[in-house]
C-alpha cells in the first residue's frame, strides 16, 4: 500500500514568488495535515483539511493557504515568499475514525533565495 | 494549553548501549501519545504508539509506557546500533486535533 507521497521534493524561489506544494494521503484516509519544519523551530502545525473543508490553522499568516480536493489530496500555498519561508514543509494524513493517526510523507523542502 | 517537554539533546551513545529518552507531557483529558523519528534527509516515521494510561507502544526493539500518574512517555531500547542514529520526536494527540510535538532529540551511535 502506498504511503503519504509528497511532491516536488525540492522547490527553490526567490522572494515574492509563489510556491505550490502537493500531497497525495493514503488510500482511504480523509485528512490531511500540513507541518512546517524550519531548521531550529521544530515541527509547527499549519493547518487540517478534512473531506473537502479547512478545520484548523496554526498560527501562520493568511499568505499561507491551500485546499482539499474530492480525491483528498491537498496543496498548500504559499504566496509572496519571505526567507524565512524556507523550511521542510511536511504532510500526514489520517483517519478520524481510525484514532486520527497521523502518517507523514517525505516533505518538500523549500528554499527561498 | 498542552505542551511536550523532551529532554535536550544531542545525545551520543556506543553500540549495544541502553538508551533512554525522557518525554513528559501536559494536558487536559485523556491524549493518545507518540515516538516519531526522522532520519536523515527524510520525513518522519511513525515509531511507536500509546493510547491509553499504562499502555506500552513497542517496535523494532524501542519501547515506551503511558505513565499517567508521572505524565511521562520516555522511550527506551535495550541495545542501540549505528542505524538508530536519527532525531526522536515524543508527540501528543487529543481527539481531531493537530500533533503536539516535543522539539526533538537527536540520537548519534557511535561504533
Amino acid at each position: 500500500e502506498a504511503g503519504v507521497t509528497q511532491s516536488p521534493t525540492h522547490l527553490i524561489k526567490t522572494r515574492g514568488q509563489q510556491a505550490t506544494l502537493r500531497c497525495s494521503p493514503i488510500s482511504g484516509h480523509t485528512s490531511v495535515y500540513w507541518y512546517q519544519q524550519a531548521l531550529g523551530l521544530g515541527l509547527q502545525f499549519l493547518l487540517w483539511y478534512d473531506e473537502g473543508e479547512e478545520r484548523n490553522r496554526g498560527n501562520f499568516p493568511p499568505r499561507f493557504s491551500g485546499r482539499q480536493f474530492p480525491n483528498y489530496s491537498s496543496e498548500l500555498n504559499v504566496n509572496a515568499l519571505e526567507l524565512e519561508d524556507s523550511a521542510l514543509y511536511l504532510c500526514a494524513s489520517s483517519l478520524l475514525s481510525q484514532g486520527n493517526i497521523q502518517y507523514f510523507g517525505a516533505g518538500t523542502r523549500l528554499s527561498v533565495l | 494549553g498542552n505542551s511536550v517537554t523532551q529532554m535536550e539533546g544531542p545525545v551520543t551513545l556506543s553500540e549495544e548501549a541502553f538508551l533512554t529518552i525522557n518525554c513528559t507531557y501536559t494536558a487536559t483529558g485523556y491524549p493518545s501519545l507518540f515516538w516519531y523519528v526522522q532520519y536523515p534527509g527524510e520525513g518522519l516515521q511513525l515509531l511507536l504508539k500509546a493510547t491509553k494510561a499504562d499502555d506500552k507502544g513497542s517496535n523494532k526493539g524501542f519501547e515506551a509506557t503511558y505513565r499517567k500518574e508521572t505524565t511521562s512517555f520516555h522511550l527506551e531500547k535495550g541495545s542501540v546500533q549505528v542505524s538508530d542514529s536519527a532525531v526522536y520526536f515524543c508527540a501528543l494527540l487529543q481527539g481531531a486535533q493537530k500533533l503536539v510535538f516535543g522539539q526533538g532529540t537527536r540520537l548519534t551511535i557511535n561504533p
